[in-house]
């Protein structure tokens, strides 16, 4: 496997379930990031982790919640969700740092729907 | 609060033709500026990047021009092709993180 690897690819759930969406990457990098991609709507950046620190949260729910146990996985953990969480779940990785460094490289994502 | 403004939101070109996408931004800390390219129901692929400091870089077919004064980049497509119709998202980089325009969605016509 090469690059950033996502699974599942796709995801239906109900409101009461509890699932989690799993991201590796072979890349050697020391950042990892989780974004949100819906419809008509910039990419939205939800965590960065930093050599295994998440050093950001942008005001996320807590029905979201990632875990980054080392610098190759990280996970988005969900429990009842709702419908307008249904979008695109895409995983990145960067080297990290300035300039160039922080060329992100994102896996194929997850397409998440809510029912 | 949008940190880039990407236009326009969606263009059509015949092909052979010059597809043209404009990014404007304020912060001035930013230091390196990619542009992605998206197909559907693929993840974001980093297609050309600028660093400030240089005002046009070209790989192949790809140009970025980069205007430092007025805060302003741009990705021209020349020659555009049906393989290139696809969304584009220009991107602005501070420390290890990415501020990302809306996309722009181009659609080449055969």
């Amino acid at each position: 496997e090469t690059g950033v690897t996502q699974t599942p690819r796709h995801l239906v759930m109900g409101m009461t379930n509890k699932k989690s969406l799993k991201c590796e990457q072979h890349l050697g990098h020391n950042a990892m990031y989780w974004y949100k991609q819906s419809a008509k709507k910039p990419l939205e950046l939800m965590f960065v982790y930093n050599f295994k620190e998440q050093t950001e949260n942008n005001s996320v729910p807590s029905r979201f919640s990632p875990e980054c146990p080392n610098s190759s996985h990280l996970f988005l953990h969900l429990h009842t969700l709702q419908p307008e969480d249904s979008a695109l779940y895409l995983c990145a990785s960067s080297q990290g740092g300035a300039g160039d460094l922080n060329t992100q490289y994102f896996g194929p994502g997850t397409r998440l729907t809510v029912l | 609060q949008q940190q880039v403004k990407q236009s326009p939101q969606s263009l059509i070109v015949q092909k052979g033709g010059i597809s043209i996408i404009n990014c404007a931004y304020e912060n001035t800390a930013f230091d390196y500026f990619p542009w992605y390219q998206q197909f559907p129901g693929k993840g974001p692929a980093l297609l050309i990047a600028i660093r400030p400091d240089v005002s046009e870089k070209k790989e192949g077919r790809f140009t970025i021009s980069f205007n430092k004064s007025a805060k302003q980049f741009s990705l021209h497509i020349m020659d555009s092709q049906p393989g290139d119709s696809a969304t584009y998202f220009c991107a602005a980089s501070i420390d290890y993180k990415l501020s990302f325009g809306a996309g722009t969605t181009v659609t080449v016509r055969a």
